[in-house]
């Protein structure tokens, strides 16, 4: 069986510029969310996608959005680009909705904002 | 919201001995404690969970214990290997919380001396 896949592996942008991130979720799997994995600052909750809806989002700005489309698949974007959202973007995905259910991650995304 | 503590941030053990990695958590709602293991330039991968129904979760040579008076609970790694050197990670949430994603602690770093 497939894993959580996310594309692209490593991404370079130059602030105020804006990036989208990919991810595809295991197969059957409805859920997906995405998780913000910078130096000292550990794993920090984004955004949560069930059926096609933003169920919640952590404590980050507007300028981090996304959507999730009709095959689950998600995509993450991230506006007017800031230095110190340079980090790797974890992508994660579950069965059932909710975080109290095992949630499988994908390898990431690293971005780097010059 | 949730707040979760780890120690060590560090941890050096020779090979064959036991490792334990310590977290307590702040919001005595949660009831959804799993264990990540990431080594480098991968995501984090699934190792154990405990829900707060337990006390105590065995797989092999891993086991996690809870005690939810103290809000606490610890991964345990028996018998270690060269292969479980890696960044391991707890985390918890609420069942039908999925508001805030998981909540993670800081990490550690596990380090098996040969």
């Amino acid at each position: 069986e497939a894993g959580v896949t996310q594309s692209p592996t490593h991404l370079i942008k130059t602030r105020g510029q804006q990036a989208t991130l990919r991810c595809s979720p295991i197969s059957g799997h409805t859920s997906v969310y995405w998780y913000q994995q910078a130096l000292g600052l550990g794993l920090q909750f984004l955004l949560w996608y069930d059926e096609g809806e933003e169920r919640n989002r952590g404590n980050f700005p507007p300028r981090f959005s996304g959507r999730q489309f009709p095959n689950y698949s998600s995509e993450l974007n991230v506006n007017a680009l800031e230095l110190e959202d340079s980090a790797l973007y974890l992508c994660a995905s579950s069965l059932e909705p909710g975080s109290f259910y095992e949630q499988y991650f994908g390898p990431g995304t690293r971005l780097t904002v010059t | 919201g949730e707040n979760v503590e780890q120690h060590p941030s560090t941890l050096s053990v020779q090979e064959g001995d036991s490792a334990v990695i310590k977290c307590t958590y702040s919001d005595s709602a949660s009831n959804y404690f799993p264990w990540y293991k990431q080594e480098l330039g991968k995501g984090p991968q699934l190792i154990i969970d405990i829900r707060s129904n337990v006390g105590e979760k065995k797989d092999q040579r891993i086991a996690v214990t809870l005690n939810k008076t103290a809000k606490h609970f610890s991964l345990h790694i028996t018998e270690t290997q060269p292969e479980d050197s890696a960044v391991y990670f707890c985390a918890a949430s609420t069942e039908g919380g999925g508001a805030d994603g998981l909540t993670f602690g800081k990490g550690t770093h596990l380090i098996i001396q040969p």
